[in-house]
C-alpha cells in the first residue's frame, strides 16, 4: 500500500541554520503531497503542497519539490527561526482523496 | 477554504464510558474524513463518512467502536465507544477541498484523556 516515511526526530538547530527534513514515498499512480505544519498546542495546518513531477511548492520561506524519479519530498528552508519549532509531517494522497500521512518530524529551533 | 469547528476541544473520560466528538464544517462538503493521532504519533484514518451512507472504515477500526453519524452535509459525529486508556488520543475531523489534488483541512482536534 501507500506509504511515507519520514527522518526521525527531533531534529535540533540554531536560529538562522538551514533545515532539509527528509521524505520519501511509496504509492500506486501518481500521487499528490504535502507537507502539514503542527504547532504546540495547534491543530495541523498545510504549509505547502506539489501536484505533479518537478513540481516546487513554497510557503513561508519553506521549500520542497516533487522529485518523481527519487519518491521523495524533502522539505527546505534556508534560515529557520525559533518560531517554526514546530513537528511537521510528509503526506500523500491519491485519487481516493485519503491522506497517507508520514510520522512526522519535531523540530526544536534555539535562539 | 474550509473553517471547522469541533466539540469537545478536550475532556477527560473514564474507563468503559463512551464520549461524541461533533465536527460541523461552514460549507456542505460529501466527504468527511475522521482521524486519530495518539500520544506522539503520526495521523492514522479511522473512517471515511460520507453523507447518506454507511461510514467506510480502515483496518483495524470498527463501528461498534467508532461509530459515526453523517446527518447531512455540514456535520458528523465521532463515538468512541467503551473508552479504555488506549483510546487517549486527539481525534481529528478532516474535509478535502480544491478537486482531486486539493488539500486536506482539518480540525483543531479533540484531545481526550481516558484514566
Amino acid at each position: 500500500g501507500d506509504s511515507v516515511t519520514q527522518m526521525e526526530g527531533p531534529v535540533t538547530l540554531s536560529e538562522e541554520a538551514f533545515l532539509t527534513i527528509n521524505c520519501t514515498y511509496t504509492a500506486t499512480g501518481y500521487p499528490s503531497l504535502f507537507w502539514y505544519v503542527q504547532y504546540p498546542g495547534e491543530g495541523l495546518q498545510l504549509l505547502l503542497k506539489a501536484t505533479k513531477a518537478d513540481d516546487k511548492g513554497s510557503n513561508k520561506g519553506f521549500e520542497a519539490t516533487y522529485r518523481k524519479e527519487t519518491t521523495s519530498f524533502h522539505l527546505e528552508k534556508g534560515s529557520v527561526q525559533v518560531s517554526d519549532s514546530a513537528v511537521y509531517f510528509c503526506a500523500l494522497k491519491t485519487g481516493f482523496q485519503k491522506l497517507v500521512f508520514g510520522t512526522g518530524t519535531r523540530l526544536l529551533v534555539s535562539p | 477554504s474550509a473553517v471547522i469547528s469541533q466539540k469537545p476541544s478536550r475532556d477527560i473520560c473514564q474507563r468503559g464510558t463512551s464520549l461524541t466528538i461533533q465536527c460541523q464544517v461552514d460549507s456542505q462538503v460529501t466527504m468527511m474524513f475522521w482521524y486519530r493521532q495518539q500520544p506522539g504519533q503520526s495521523l492514522t484514518l479511522i473512517a471515511t463518512a460520507n453523507q447518506g451512507s454507511e461510514a467506510t472504515y480502515e483496518s483495524g477500526f470498527v463501528i461498534d467502536k467508532f461509530p459515526i453519524s453523517r446527518p447531512n452535509l455540514t456535520f458528523s459525529t465521532l463515538t468512541v465507544s467503551n473508552m479504555s486508556p488506549e483510546d487517549s488520543s486527539i481525534y481529528l475531523c478532516s474535509v478535502p477541498t480544491g478537486g482531486v489534488n486539493g488539500e486536506l483541512f482539518f480540525g483543531e482536534g479533540s484531545r481526550l484523556t481516558v484514566l
